[in-house]
């Protein structure tokens, strides 16, 4: 497996709690993506990086930010959560875009707003 | 954006069945990849296919690309339990992120 750690792996919180998971990498490659994975919508794209300080969105980035200040580490910050983001996290990387490039995903998060 | 549509959403079969998988797009593709999920898992990579046509096997496994690059298929022969959980496909139609379809959630009852 390639070497992508995510923190926490299980975590419950309150409505309205700012929440946020880390992705860290040891590979040192260039894209970083934040995923969730939801019964019935498979894996849908929030947030990626290409770089460090560079960052786009994906088709479910509302009620998300992200931060990349090291080639290493990749945030997730849900601003104020709320039960629709109830979801499990997958961070994946890859060493280029990721259409030409396979994706190593990590192990995931598994997030319950209450 | 891309959209991939994947059929069946879930299937079980007998041990010793064959299992497919399809994926469809409405638009060209530029190349699709495959991803097996383990129940609890995360998803893993397991091929990517680029040509018009191309076909690639990998033991049991054999994959497809349409000769029109819209469409894919993952094909098992003689399932085993080893071969439960959920196949994604994962394409791109050029400068675009990768979209993942849905997904097929695998059973194998032995």
């Amino acid at each position: 497996d390639a070497g992508i750690t995510q923190s926490p792996r299980h975590k419950v919180t309150e409505t309205g709690t700012p929440v946020t998971l880390r992705c860290h990498q040891t590979e040192n490659h260039r894209y970083m993506y934040w995923y969730r994975q939801d019964p019935g919508h498979g894996l849908r794209l929030i947030h990626y990086s290409y770089g460090v300080k560079d960052t786009d969105k994906g088709e479910v980035s509302d009620g998300y930010s992200v931060s990349r200040s090291k080639t290493e580490d990749f945030l997730l910050t849900l601003e104020s959560a709320t039960s629709s983001q109830t979801s499990v996290y997958f961070c994946a990387i890859s060493p280029g875009q990721g259409y030409r490039e396979t994706q190593y995903f990590g192990p995931g998060t598994r997030l319950l707003v209450l | 954006g891309q959209q991939v549509m994947q059929i069946p959403q879930y299937q079980h079969v007998q041990e010793g069945e064959d299992f497919t998988t399809y994926c469809n797009s409405s638009t060209t593709l530029s190349n699709i990849q495959w991803y097996k999920q383990r129940p609890g898992g995360h998803p893993v990579f397991l091929i990517q296919l680029v040509k018009s046509g191309e076909v690639k096997k990998q033991k049991r496994l054999t994959f497809q690309f349409g000769e029109a690059k819209k469409n894919s298929s993952l094909h098992i022969t003689a399932t085993q339990t080893t071969d439960v959980g959920t196949y994604f496909c994962a394409a791109s139609g050029g400068y675009q992120k990768v979209t993942f379809g849905i997904g097929t959630k695998l059973q194998v009852i032995p």
